[in-house]
Parts: structure tokens; C-alpha cells; sequence
């Protein structure tokens, strides 16, 4: 199975960007999707959008097109997305989560943090 | 918009049965929808139980089970567990420029 591991917590001011990584222990190029998820304070899972890291495929959610950009560098089997003009409504845990492909998904990364704070 | 609908909470007592929902604004979920079910305790990451209506992963209990129950997909718990209280969330699958979308989340009581 794959497992995903991200980088750490962020603090950001409101209008900056963010990047946050996830790497895979296995080999992420085989078939599998990476899709982004994050969990505001007390709320519910919203799903941001997928990347096919064989390809470099990209699925960004509605709500997060023009605003976020999912890439992938294959040498080192880790996944970005990045988050620009954020706002304090962008706090939240960030999560990566891969799927097999077919609907199955499987495997969370452990979450960060990202924080958005004049 | 699509939305997807779950029980905003349940309760239920140690060693009952539960039935939690997801329903689509959009009618009937079908097995196309592929339907996902993720198990979150407080503080903790999400872990996915079911994928595609009715299939376990290998660390899913055995007391939990995916079904599609009328035009909604379910998750039932047998036996249900203390440990098993928890935030439930399902995921459908929609083709189009959205394709994912979580339900609002059941929050289960054991008591």
C-alpha cells in the first residue's frame, strides 16, 4: 500500500500562498490517483481536487479552480498542491489521500496544518 | 450544486446495530457512485472502512458492512464497539467537472 507522509504546519498571512507536499513511500507513478482534501476548524471533509502523478494529470475542484495547483515531481514520489490568495476561511487541516483508481480510495497522509492569520 | 446528505447524528448502545445513510441530491445512488466510506475519531486522521458500496479494506472490522439500502448507499455497524464512536463520512462519485463530493458527515454516539 501506498503511504503518504506531508510536511509540516504553515502559517501564512492573508494573501499569501502555500505549498504543501506529500510523499509517497511507494511508487506513486503505478496507477494510482492523489486527491486533496481538507478539514476546516470543527467542520466537515471537503474534497479539492485529484492528481494522476504518471502523467500529471490535474482535476481541481470548482471551487478551487484558479486558485490552487497540484503537481508532482516523480524523482523523489511526492505531490504538491499549492494554495494562493489565501484568507483566514483557508484554515484548515490539509490531507492527501491516494486512490487505486475504480473509486477505491485507501490511504490518508497524517494532515497539516495550514493556518491563516494577520 | 450536488450535495450529498447524511444523518447530522446518531446514537446508539453497545452491542446494537446501526444504519447510517448517504443520499444525493441528484436521486438514486447506485453503485456508479462508488461509494466510500471514511471513520474519523476526534483528533485523528480519516481512515477509509468501504470502498465502492461494499468492499472492505484489509484493516476494516468485520462488524462493519456497505450496502446500498433503497436509492441510498448505507453503512451498517454490528456489534457496535465504544471505540467505534466517531465522525462517519461518505464520499460519492458524480462524472463532470466536480466528480467528488463528501456528505456532511453522521456524528455516532455509543452509549
Amino acid at each position: 500500500q501506498v503511504q503518504l507522509v506531508q510536511s509540516g504546519a504553515e502559517m501564512k498571512k492573508p494573501g499569501a500562498s502555500v505549498k504543501v507536499s506529500c510523499k509517497a513511500s511507494g511508487y506513486i507513478s503505478y496507477g494510482y490517483y492523489i486527491h486533496w482534501v481538507r478539514q476546516a476548524p470543527g467542520q466537515g471533509l471537503e474534497w479539492m481536487g485529484w492528481i494522476y502523478p504518471n502523467n500529471g494529470d490535474t482535476g481541481p475542484a470548482q471551487n478551487f479552480q484558479g486558485r490552487i495547483t497540484m503537481t508532482r515531481d516523480t524523482s523523489v514520489d511526492t505531490v504538491y498542491v499549492e494554495m494562493s490568495m489565501l484568507t483566514s476561511d483557508d484554515t484548515a487541516i490539509y490531507y492527501c489521500v491516494s486512490e487505486k483508481g475504480g473509486g477505491q480510495w485507501l490511504m490518508w497522509g497524517q494532515g497539516t496544518l495550514v493556518t491563516v492569520s494577520s | 450544486q450536488t450535495v450529498v446528505t447524511q444523518e447530522p447524528s446518531l446514537t446508539v448502545s453497545p452491542g446494537g446495530t446501526v444504519t447510517l445513510t448517504c443520499a444525493s441530491s441528484t436521486g438514486a445512488v447506485t453503485s456508479g457512485h462508488y461509494p466510500n466510506w471514511f471513520q474519523q475519531k476526534p483528533g485523528q486522521t480519516p481512515r477509509t472502512l468501504i470502498y465502492n458500496t461494499n468492499n472492505k479494506h484489509s484493516w476494516t472490522p468485520a462488524r462493519f458492512s456497505g450496502s446500498l439500502l433503497g436509492d441510498k448507499a448505507a453503512l451498517t455497524l454490528s456489534g457496535v464497539q465504544p471505540e467505534d464512536e466517531a465522525d462517519y463520512y461518505c464520499l460519492l462519485y458524480y462524472a463532470g467537472a466536480q466528480p467528488w463530493v463528501f456528505g456532511g458527515g453522521t456524528k455516532l454516539t455509543v452509549l
